[in-house]
């Protein structure tokens, strides 16, 4: 059964300050990882796909990492606007062409100004 | 483009209560999914359709039930709701991927909050 682990569970930093988030995976053969952005009272948001362990992608202050066991979600010189909850998911497929998502439970960023 | 699109936004039921969450994706996307969120435990499948006509179990199927209408909708149904199904829902879709081509990203919803007394 894939699982996925998401630490800390809350992080908390001052406007500029840079940090990781970190997302470990059990899974039979790693096809993908997601993350995702959340805000409250809202629906997750798409962030980036990481392939294979070494690939990276970059958004605005954020960028992403994959190895071969776990994902980062690095943010730099944060803006309040970047606080969310961050969800990283793992896909594993269920049919022909179909995906199912296992979801870590997130971690709840703030950023203070 | 609206996306994936739920309805009602907030729904309050008594304890034996039914009723239906109703989602449309105008995408043309193949495969719908619904999950519930829930403090700690993080998002879980509990039905998915591959496409119109087939639907699957999820993760956490008992007390539901669904229907692909067709290839825009994909409802989700509490017969009898109890306590423990209150939660937040959230539908999702995704084009489909050939069999060897990498996974693509789900599309949310803004979800359904749903308290059942």
């Amino acid at each position: 059964e894939d699982q996925v682990t998401q630490s800390p569970e809350a992080l908390r930093l001052q406007e500029g300050e840079s940090s990781s988030l970190n997302c470990s995976y059990t899974v039979s053969g790693l096809r993908g990882l997601f993350w995702y952005r959340q805000d409250p009272g809202k629906g997750p948001e798409f962030l980036f796909t990481l392939y294979s362990a070494g690939e990276e992608k970059e958004k605005e202050r954020l960028k992403a990492t994959l190895t071969k066991k776990e994902s980062f979600l690095h943010i730099t010189a944060p803006k309040p606007e970047d606080s969310a909850t961050y969800l990283c998911a793992v896909p594993s497929r269920v049919s022909f062409g179909n995906e199912k998502l296992t979801f870590g439970t997130g971690t709840r960023l703030t950023i203070i100004p | 483009n609206a996306g994936v699109t739920q309805t009602p936004k907030f729904q309050v039921l008594k304890t034996g209560q039914s009723m239906t969450l109703q989602c449309a994706q105008d995408m043309n996307h193949n495969s719908m999914y619904w999950y519930r969120q829930d403090p700690g435990m993080g998002l879980r499948l509990i039905y998915y359709s591959a496409s119109e006509g087939t639907t699957d179990k999820g993760e956490v199927p008992n007390g539901y039930n669904v229907s692909r209408l067709n290839k825009r909708e994909f409802s989700l149904r509490l017969e009898s709701a109890a306590p423990s199904q209150t939660s937040v829902y959230f539908c999702a879709s995704t084009g489909l991927a050939g069999y060897s081509a990498v996974p693509n990203e789900q599309f949310f919803g803004p979800g359904t909050r749903l308290t059942v007394l």
